[in-house]
């Protein structure tokens, strides 16, 4: 069984389109995350959600919209994208109660925009 | 703020070379730390981890201990293969945060 899924693994798309990629985890933890990974590897935080709230949103443009409709899913939709939101979307989950603080990730998605 | 600065790569060794990545941090509290490999094309996965100073992790030959004392979470490894080609990232957690804080990775590329 997988963990921590992503649908899709790829993504190709044109400018200005609205996209969503979704999450979902079967290891019943109670926060969720979304990252971005540049070419260069480098992984920034955009949003985390525990028990279905939104505890972390950082600087991250107003087009991409996180949703959690339980605390199994955490789906991400970017309206109106651009080239420099091509890059690798990973999801993540991890139980941030108690000492086990394991995160663990997705196989992330590839976004590319032409 | 915490912080995790771990050494620039790319990192070039022979197969059967000592491999060491330096990681150093700086946190308020007792935070947990780890090391996630990421092979090509995959998503990152838990190498080791310690929760508490003097702690050893310990997988596939891979080492690190948690100093307190210098802030530090060095990989180690004696003998890399050329399967353990990969990016690897140091990481910490302080509990009440939510929020991991990942070093910027390192490549490592192990030639036969």
């Amino acid at each position: 069984d997988t963990a921590v899924s992503q649908t899709p693994k790829y993504l190709v798309t044109q400018m200005g389109n609205d996209k969503s990629i979704k999450c979902e985890q079967n290891l019943g933890h109670d926060t969720m995350y979304w990252y971005k990974q540049d070419s260069k590897k480098f992984l920034k935080i955009m949003f985390s959600y525990n028990n279905k709230e939104l505890i972390i949103n950082e600087t991250v443009p107003n087009r991409f919209s996180p949703k959690s409709p339980d605390k199994a899913h955490l789906n991400l939709h970017i309206n109106s994208l651009e080239l420099g939101d091509s890059a690798v979307y990973f999801c993540a989950s991890s139980q941030v109660s108690g000492r086990n603080n394991e995160q663990f990730f997705g196989p992330g998605t590839r976004l590319t925009v032409l | 703020g915490n912080s995790v600065t771990q050494m620039e790569g790319p990192v070039t060794l022979s197969e059967e070379a000592f491999l060491t990545i330096n990681c150093t941090y700086t946190a308020t509290g007792y935070p947990s730390l780890f090391w996630y490999v990421q092979y090509p094309g995959e998503g990152l996965q838990l190498l080791l981890k310690a929760t508490k100073a003097d702690d050893k992790g310990s997988n596939k030959g891979f080492e690190a201990t948690y100093r307190k004392e210098t802030t530090s979470f060095h990989l180690e490894k004696g003998s890399v293969q050329v399967s353990d080609s990969a990016v690897y990232f140091c990481a910490l957690f302080t509990s009440g945060t939510y929020k991991y804080i990942f070093g910027t990775g390192t490549r490592l590329k192990v030639l036969a």
